[in-house]
């Protein structure tokens, strides 16, 4: 079946420092999502990736569609505290609207 | 966005219960899908929730153990039955628009004694 690769697992970093995860995927998505998870909380969207190569931003979050329709990063400037959380990046690939999803990445943040 | 609602948001339960998770949307949506996020991993689809037919399954997950109910443009439910501690988990409802986006409720975390 199809599968997200996302690395790293968990990063540990200092505030203000810039932040970069990515997925890789064997399988070709029409869509590519990434969401921010809180503790108790279910994921928020935080941007979505449709046109291969293409690069959106969303304030300090910048993500790029892979030319290949096959990978994306996600990239955070100037870290704060409230960065913390579980980023999943998800593909959206049927013609049904279901997700698959990456295993997470963990950011902890330190002040 | 989409405004789901999910209740309940926390439950405590014996095993050998069934519990019964609501999600109501805000607007008319076609496509509504039920996910289940186990401790410290990521999310997994268990259906679709089709609204006047029954629920599409993924692999591994059967309508005995996970009824679905879909009964209008804007609600559905998720029926975790006869419940056993690895039932423990997450259970999120998702909302699709179109093929461009999906959006999350906060999720009900079950917790199976």
């Amino acid at each position: 079946g199809q599968q997200l690769n996302q690395s790293p697992q968990s990063m540990f970093i200092q505030e203000g420092e810039d932040v970069s995860m990515n997925c890789t995927s064997s399988s070709i998505f029409n869509t590519w999502l990434w969401y921010k998870q809180d503790p108790g909380e279910g994921p928020v969207l935080l941007i979505a990736l449709y046109k291969a190569g293409e690069l959106t931003s969303n304030g300090r979050l910048t993500a790029q569609f892979g030319i290949t329709r096959k990978d994306s990063f996600l990239n955070i400037s100037a870290s704060i505290p409230s960065d913390v959380g579980i980023y999943f990046c998800a593909g959206l690939g049927g013609s049904q609207g279901n997700l698959i999803f990456g295993k997470g990445t963990k950011l902890s943040v330190k002040p | 966005s989409a405004v789901i609602s999910q209740k309940p948001s926390r439950d405590i339960c014996q095993r050998g219960t069934s519990l019964t998770i609501q999600c109501q949307v805000d607007s008319q949506v076609t496509m509504m899908f039920w996910y289940r996020q186990q401790p410290g991993q990521s999310l997994t689809l268990i259906a679709t929730a089709n609204q006047g037919s029954e629920a599409t399954y993924e692999s591994g997950f059967v309508i005995d153990k996970f009824p679905i109910s879909r009964p209008n443009l804007t609600f559905s439910t998720l029926t975790v039955s006869n419940m056993s501690p690895e039932d423990s988990s997450i259970y999120l409802c998702s909302v699709a628009r179109g093929v461009t986006e999906a959006f999350f409720g906060q999720g009900t975390r079950l917790t199976v004694v």
